[in-house]
Parts: structure tokens; C-alpha cells; sequence
């Protein structure tokens, strides 16, 4: 297994723009998170997956913004009408469902530059 | 709501120096706290992490942490700093408090310079 990947590593685009990103998490891992990443902050929470079920989603998660795990396996996080503010870094992490100590394996995560 | 705090923005030290990162976190209970580290443009890797017992948590790379519940703290320390040991540290506590989401609750990072 090789960690969480995430695609692309880094989009530039321009302001109107859909964007998607992927993350594949760890196989055995069920849990799925994606954070938002701005310049000089750490990660702030955007929404959790228990398998394919979406079971939070942060006030940061506007409506143009959707996520998916159809499947239980891959996510998807699409970004529709992109905006200058959208531009962070967008990180997906998971984890194994088995406590509440909850150990995060974060991916190199997907860089967004909307022009 | 539960917060982390990481006093310090940006500390710059000497190579070989000691060095201890500043965490200050928000909990009622006996939280479950990581310790994170990013380098330039990349994802987040876990140093070490403390959910009960022995205050003091050893981790990868030669840095430990002690968790001290009177101060509310969970400081990172390594006694000699290399150079590679440059990049952002992060803080984190598990949202107990956020049902069965569980997911961390970041502080804003502490940026490490390392001089030769």
C-alpha cells in the first residue's frame, strides 16, 4: 500500500472554473476527511465519509462545493464556479474506524490557483 | 468548542540546539493529541501522538512530547536540531466532541528555521 494519493498534485485555473480533485485513501481505511489548507494556517476541517455515507460537513463547505465516495473507496471534491478564495491547498486524510483515538494518514494533498 | 493554540509563529534555531515547540490545547477531559509535521509543499506526517498513560510520548525522528495536564500543554521537544528538521509543525487534538466524526482540530503551525 502506498499511503493516500491524491490527483492532480497542483491545478491552476481560472476564476469561474469546476475543478475536481481525487483522493485514494489506504484500502483498509474506511474513515475519509478532506481539509482545506490556507497560506500560514493549518488545516481546517471540510467533511468526513464513513464509508460512503458523508456524515459532517463544515460551514467552510459552501454550495459550490461537493463531495462524493460512491463507492466506499476513492472521494471526489468538486469545487463549481471556483473563486480567487478557493485558493489553498486541499488535503485528504484517513484513517481505520476502530477507535476514537483517531490516527489521520494525510495525502501530499491537491494545490488549487484560481487566477 | 475545543481549540488548539501554538503561541509561537516562527522560531529559528541553530543546528545542534535544542529546541521545544509550544502547544496549548482546549479540553475538558483527557484529550487525544498529535504532533505533525509538513515540509515545503507537502501533505502531513505524524511525529507522535498521546492518548493516555506515560506523559511523556516518544516519536519519530528523535523528537518527544510531554503532556502536562495542569498547564493544559503537549510541547514538542528534540534535544538537537538537524537542518532537515526545517518545516511547519502542527498541533492537533481529536474532536471529541464533534460525535463519531472524530477528526483533529488543528493549531496554526509553528514554522522551524534551522541555521547552520
Amino acid at each position: 500500500d502506498t499511503g493516500v494519493s491524491q490527483d492532480p498534485r497542483h491545478k491552476i485555473t481560472k476564476r469561474g472554473q469546476n475543478v475536481t480533485f481525487r483522493c485514494d485513501p489506504i484500502s483498509e481505511h474506511n474513515r475519509l476527511y478532506w481539509y482545506r489548507q490556507t497560506l500560514g494556517q493549518g488545516p481546517e476541517f471540510l467533511t468526513y465519509f464513513q464509508n460512503e455515507a458523508q456524515l459532517e460537513k463544515s460551514r467552510l463547505l459552501s454550495d459550490r462545493f461537493s463531495a462524493e465516495r460512491p463507492k466506499g473507496s476513492f472521494s471526489t471534491l468538486e469545487i463549481q464556479r471556483t473563486e480567487q478564495g478557493d485558493s489553498a491547498m486541499y488535503l485528504c486524510a484517513s484513517s481505520p474506524a476502530d477507535s476514537g483515538a483517531n490516527v489521520l494518514t494525510f495525502g501530499a494533498g491537491s494545490r488549487l490557483t484560481v487566477l | 468548542a475545543q481549540s488548539v493554540t501554538q503561541p509561537d509563529i516562527h522560531i529559528t534555531v541553530s543546528e545542534g540546539a535544542s529546541l521545544e515547540l509550544r502547544c496549548n490545547y482546549s479540553y475538558g477531559a483527557t484529550p487525544y493529541l498529535f504532533w505533525y509535521v509538513q515540509s515545503p509543499g507537502q501533505g502531513l506526517q505524524l511525529l507522535l501522538k498521546y492518548f493516555s498513560g506515560d506523559t511523556l510520548v516518544q516519536g519519530i525522528k528523535g523528537f518527544e512530547a510531554e503532556f502536562k495536564r495542569s498547564q493544559s500543554s503537549f510541547n514538542l521537544r528534540k534535544p538537537s536540531v538537524h537542518w532537515s528538521d526545517a518545516a511547519e509543525y502542527f498541533c492537533a487534538v481529536v474532536d471529541l466532541y464533534g460525535g463519531a466524526t472524530n477528526k483533529l482540530i488543528f493549531g496554526t503551525g509553528t514554522l522551524l528555521a534551522v541555521q547552520p
